[in-house]
């Protein structure tokens, strides 16, 4: 089945600790995204990638970093320097980044 | 800052009705695109509308997009329970960046 998925659904990072998303698509989508979702506040940008081996800052960028070394992944990490990484984190893919977006099921972290 | 706002924030209708939800933006688009978010899950793409188009319809969806105003409508017509789900307005900048609005929270009591 085509799609695309994250995991894990549910992350628990103790505080000062790294931890990475993962984000796997097999649409053959060339546009990726992430996003953060705290209630009331809809979805904000974190990072966005056009092609592979390309990234851009989002509104929401610091205290997070990616990368785009295959066209399917596009692993997030969240660092110890984002200071309220508790979140409901999205990701997303479209073809072209002209066309209708396709979104995993999400991954909830909790700092601990 | 986030460049869609949706309106109202939340919306509660008898089940048959319309509903009406409004999106505003602020810069110059490629599109526009409505999504649905059941809670705790993913967004589900339901239209989108490109910036030389005025109306688009899908099922009892119906989009208007008005780009000299800088403002969308999504109605549902004749809403049933399932349609329940908060819905978000998201625009394709000219750097291919897709940013959403806050959304509006949708409730129809059967």
């Amino acid at each position: 089945d085509g799609g695309i998925t994250q995991s894990p659904k549910y992350l628990f990072r103790k505080e000062g600790q790294n931890v990475t998303l993962s984000c796997e698509q097999n649409l053959n989508h060339d546009a990726m995204y992430w996003y953060r979702q705290d209630p009331g506040q809809g979805l904000r940008l974190i990072y966005y990638s056009q092609i592979v081996n390309d990234f851009q800052k989002g509104d929401i960028a610091e205290g997070y970093s990616v990368s785009r070394e295959k066209k399917e992944s596009f692993p997030l990490t969240v660092t110890s320097a984002q200071k309220n990484p508790t979140a409901f984190y999205l990701c997303a893919s479209s073809h072209k980044g002209d066309t209708e977006a396709f979104f995993g099921q999400g991954t909830r972290l909790t700092v601990v | 800052s986030q460049q869609g706002e949706e309106d109202p924030q939340a919306l509660s209708i008898q089940e048959g009705e319309n509903a009406t939800m409004n999106c505003s933006y602020k810069t110059s688009i490629n599109n526009l695109q409505w999504y649905r978010q059941n809670s705790g899950r993913g967004l589900v793409h339901l239209i989108l509308i490109r910036s030389n188009e005025r109306e688009k319809h899908s099922g009892r969806l119906r989009v208007t997009l008005d780009t000299s105003k800088k403002s969308s409508s999504l109605l549902i017509t004749a809403s049933r329970a399932a349609d329940t789900a908060s819905y978000f307005c998201a625009t394709l900048l000219q750097s291919y960046q897709l940013t959403f609005g806050k959304g509006t929270k949708l409730s129809v009591i059967p």
